[in-house]
């Protein structure tokens, strides 16, 4: 069965320049969530989504966002890149269910300069 | 406000020695409690988990995680680690309704010496 599949691996960008991230979830998983990593701030919640609504959402600003196709395939597009995005993006993909634990992708690496 | 506490930053062992990497948390009601391993320049690698149930959860590779209500605590243990296992371990917490963000500790850096 295949992983969790994020693209691209690595991304460099521009300041005030915009990035979209994408996480292919495993197969039959409904639920796909995305985490930031950071040095400073370690691993920190941005949204999940379920059947292609967000259930939940971190506390991030408005310039990360979010969608979910019909497929389960998840986006992720921070726009108005800033130094302190670069980052660690993971995305975690599950059942969905209240037990269910996450399975993550190998995550893509942004530098922002 | 639910959190998680991993109160050492790096734990040193030697190869074949037992190892404890420890984890305690703050949560209102039953928590769902993780571990995950990440090797660097990789994503996060589910160990295992805690939901109900017996205290001693076996999980992937030899692990296994104490449950212990009173004292709040989840630590990750193995009978003999290997150099393999030297990497970084996160603790994470969420509630018991789908859809929660998992809560993650600082992570604690695992060095085994041969």
């Amino acid at each position: 069965k295949a992983g969790v599949t994020q693209t691209p691996r690595y991304l460099i960008k521009t300041r005030g320049q915009q990035v979209t991230l994408s996480c292919s979830p495993i197969s039959g998983h409904r639920s796909v969530s995305w985490y930031q990593q950071t040095p400073g701030q370690g691993l920190q919640f941005l949204f999940e989504y379920f059947s292609e609504t967000q259930r939940n959402k971190g506390n991030f600003p408005g310039r990360f966002s979010g969608r979910q196709f019909s497929n389960s395939r998840s986006e992720m597009n921070v726009s108005t890149l800033e130094l302190g995005d670069s980052a660690l993006y993971l995305c975690a993909s599950s059942g969905g269910q209240d037990f269910s634990e996450a399975f993550f992708g190998q995550g893509t690496r942004l530098t922002v300069v | 406000a639910q959190s998680v506490a991993q109160p050492e930053d790096q734990v040193n062992v030697a190869e074949g020695n037992p190892l404890t990497v420890k984890c305690t948390y703050s949560v209102s009601g039953n928590p769902y409690l993780f571990w995950y391993v990440q090797y660097p320049n990789r994503g996060l690698q589910f160990l295992l988990k805690y939901i109900t149930g017996d205290n001693l959860v076996k999980g992937s590779y030899g692990f296994e995680a104490e449950f212990n209500k009173s004292q709040t605590s989840f630590h990750l243990k193995k009978p003999s680690a290997l150099v393999s296992d030297s990497a970084l371990y996160f603790c994470a917490v969420r509630g018991n309704q789908a859809g929660t963000a998992l809560i993650f500790g600082k992570g604690t850096t695992l060095s085994v010496s041969s």
